[in-house]
């Protein structure tokens, strides 16, 4: 089992819908959960971290973490075509350890 | 964008040849990271950088080497490249006191022949 599961997709949505992604995680000394965002033949941006559990919001995304699930997601409310991308999980225990674990990624297609 | 360039872009190489991939930052961020990202595995470690010549290895370091003598450069090489090292490679950046916040460059598209 990979320590980090992500539906690689594709997933198609119209534009103005609410998206729903996912990863599940084997790890249960991961801390640091984050989201990072990659437009085609770029490198990913950070979109958002949580520590440990929780919730995040920052504008049309939000980001939970449920550590007794090992299972976080990522939430993009009133979806654009600006935001067609793939979208890769990652996450890392802290402590002393400082590598990141990401997940294969999920590609987005917003249909205006 | 966080300052940082790779060079080249991209190259087009022969099997056994060697390799050097060079990262940039202008960040005077403490870490620094090299990935490969292939489809159907994603992003994946090769080596990392803590300090100047302080380095570890990744996940996928078989065949790679790195060095960092400055802050701002961290160099990845091939010694003899292998069709399984055609790829695209990321090098990323982090504060240390933030290592999970990862900057990455624009990558370099590699092909080995």
């Amino acid at each position: 089992q990979k320590e980090v599961e992500q539906d690689p997709g594709p997933l198609s949505v119209p534009e103005g819908a609410i998206v729903s992604l996912n990863c599940t995680y084997s790890n249960s000394a991961f801390q640091y959960f984050m989201w990072y965002r990659q437009y085609s033949r770029k490198g990913p941006e950070l979109l958002m971290y949580t520590y440990s559990s929780g919730n995040k919001e920052d504008g049309r995304f939000t980001a939970q973490v449920d550590k007794s699930s090992k299972y976080i997601s990522l939430f993009i409310r009133d979806s654009q075509p600006s935001d067609s991308a793939t979208y890769l999980c990652a996450m890392c225990s802290g402590a002393g350890s400082y590598q990141l674990t990401f997940g294969k990624g999920t590609k987005l297609s917003v249909i205006p | 964008d966080a300052g940082i360039t790779q060079s080249p872009r991209h190259k087009v190489t022969e099997t056994g040849t060697p390799v050097t991939l060079r990262c940039h930052q202008t960040e005077n961020h403490r870490y620094m990271y090299w990935y490969r990202q292939d489809p159907g595995h994603g992003l994946r470690l090769i080596h990392y950088s803590y300090g100047v010549k302080d380095t570890d290895k990744g996940e996928v370091s078989d065949g790679y080497s790195v060095s960092r003598s400055k802050t701002e450069d961290f160099l990845l090489t091939l010694e003899s490249a292998t069709s399984s090292q055609t790829s695209v490679y990321f090098c990323a950046i982090s504060e240390w006191t933030r290592f999970y916040e990862q900057y990455f460059g624009p990558g370099t598209r590699l092909t080995v022949t």
